[in-house]
């Protein structure tokens, strides 16, 4: 049983340019969850989607940043016109349903994408 | 607003000994979940052990188990007979019942030397 999947793991891009990560879930999972992780610091919650709904982007900025998840293929976030600040490990989860702590459900995390900007 | 505080950036034990990690949080909510997540070198972050807060039992995993005092709002971590596969960054998390986030304190980083 596979895990959630990122890629790519390590990414590189030059100032201006676009970044796309992707994530598949669990088999059998419908909610993803991105969060980011910034040098010395702990996991922040970017956003959460079920199958083409965002649910909840409290913690998405309010520019250059979108994230998608459609009735098929993995879930994508999108930064446009990346800047320095953006260098960061970005981390999806996923679950079977929402309210994690329903009996039988957990959330895994993936790997990681690591984003460098240049 | 919620947070969480992990006030020991670096904490290193000797193998088979035990030790404790501390996190405290703020939350004026009563219904809620705390966490606490390894980040090997790997970077894959695993869950070690949750506690439900009207749980009062405090939650136990193997070698892994926690300190829950609701009143002090502290949740701390003590790992007996360190292993050298324990060494990671150790996150303490929390999540309110009626929310999907979780908030993450900014880790602990543990070494175990043999």
């Amino acid at each position: 049983n596979a895990g959630v999947m990122q890629n790519p793991r390590h990414l590189v891009r030059r100032r201006g340019q676009e970044a796309r990560l992707r994530c598949s879930p669990m088999k059998g999972h419908s909610h993803v969850y991105w969060y980011r992780q910034l040098p010395e610091e702990g996991l922040k919650f970017m956003v959460y989607l079920q199958k083409e709904n965002i649910i909840d982007e409290s913690g998405m900025p309010k520019e250059r940043f979108s994230a998608e998840f459609p009735k098929e293929g993995p879930s994508i976030l999108r930064i446009q016109q990346v800047v320095r600040g953006d260098s960061a490990a970005y981390f999806c989860a996923s679950s079977r349903t929402g309210g994690q702590f329903v009996s039988g459900n957990t959330i895994y995390f993936g790997e990681g994408s690591w984003l460098t900007v240049v | 607003a919620q947070t969480v505080t992990q006030s020991q950036p670096e904490m290193s034990v000797q193998e088979a000994e035990t030790v404790t990690l501390s996190c405290t949080y703020d939350t004026s909510e009563s219904d809620y979940y705390l966490f606490w997540y390894k980040q090997p070198p790997s970077r894959q972050m695993i869950l070690v052990i949750r506690q439900e807060a009207y749980k009062q039992q405090n939650a136990t995993e193997n070698r892994f188990s926690v300190n829950f005092q609701k009143a002090a709002k502290s949740f701390s971590l003590k790992i007996s007979d360190s292993q050298l596969g324990d060494a990671a960054m150790y996150f303490c998390a929390y999540k309110w019942r009626g929310s999907e986030k979780l908030v993450f304190g900014k880790g602990t980083k543990l070494t175990v030397n043999p």
